[in-house]
């Protein structure tokens, strides 16, 4: 059972574009939720993180936007650039367990 | 920011080998260590929690014979891949989790991958 679900799986935006990467989970307990950024042949980074308590976090061209009551939450990518193609997971977590990835979204930024 | 270093980054071995990979976190204390196992194009699958001074906890399907846990230290979490086989060639990876309190994030490592020959 896939607790977060990501999406798109790929996306291609221009350069100077927004772009946007939605997600939805399902476990009410969950209270916190961090991206991770990919580049191939390395681990994820953290990128930025966010707790229920706020409905939006940014940081530079990252902005996160939390919705409690439809369970979702999203990235937004503004002014894309080339080199912020990657991969980038989203993910929640309660407490103390595991943390629950996403499938992952390839963006592509293109000149 | 909080650093995570693994170590090898690449190893190439003969089938029936054991392979051995390290994880160290570099400016923090991880109690919680965590590993990961990434096929190409998919998400991270966790294959096991690493406590430190106890036994690791396994994800359901992980063969703990298998896959060797070692959390001796606070800093260092080694995963040992035993009698590694071609379908155990994968990218792995490890995280650790920062200590103080609740929800804290996990800072991954770069990953190893494997080749079994």
């Amino acid at each position: 059972q896939q607790q977060v679900k990501q999406s798109p799986q790929s996306l291609i935006v221009q350069k100077g574009g927004i772009s946007i990467i939605n997600c939805a989970y399902e476990n009410t307990a969950f209270d916190y939720f961090p991206w991770y950024q990919q580049f191939p042949g390395k681990g994820p980074a953290l990128l930025i993180a966010i707790r229920p308590d706020v409905s939006e976090k940014k940081e530079g061209r990252f902005t996160i936007s939390f919705n409690k009551s439809a369970k979702q939450f999203s990235l937004h990518i503004m002014d894309s650039q080339p080199g912020d193609s990657a991969t980038y997971f989203c993910a929640a977590s309660h407490g103390y367990q595991k943390v629950t990835f996403g499938i992952g979204t390839k963006l592509q930024v293109i000149p | 920011g909080a650093v995570v270093s693994q170590h090898p980054s690449w190893v190439i071995c003969k089938s029936g080998t054991s392979v051995k990979i390290e994880c160290r976190s570099l400016d923090f204390q991880a109690t919680t260590m965590f590993w990961y196992r990434q096929f190409p194009k998919q998400s991270l699958m966790l294959m096991a929690t690493s406590n430190e001074g106890s036994k690791a906890t396994y994800e359901q399907g992980v063969e703990k014979d298998k896959f060797l846990i070692n959390h001796a230290s606070l800093t260092l979490s080694t995963l040992t891949v035993t009698s590694a086989h071609p379908e155990d060639s994968s990218f792995y990876i490890c995280s650790a989790r920062e200590p103080q309190g609740l929800n804290q994030p996990q800072h991954f490592g770069d990953g190893t991958r494997l080749s079994i020959l």
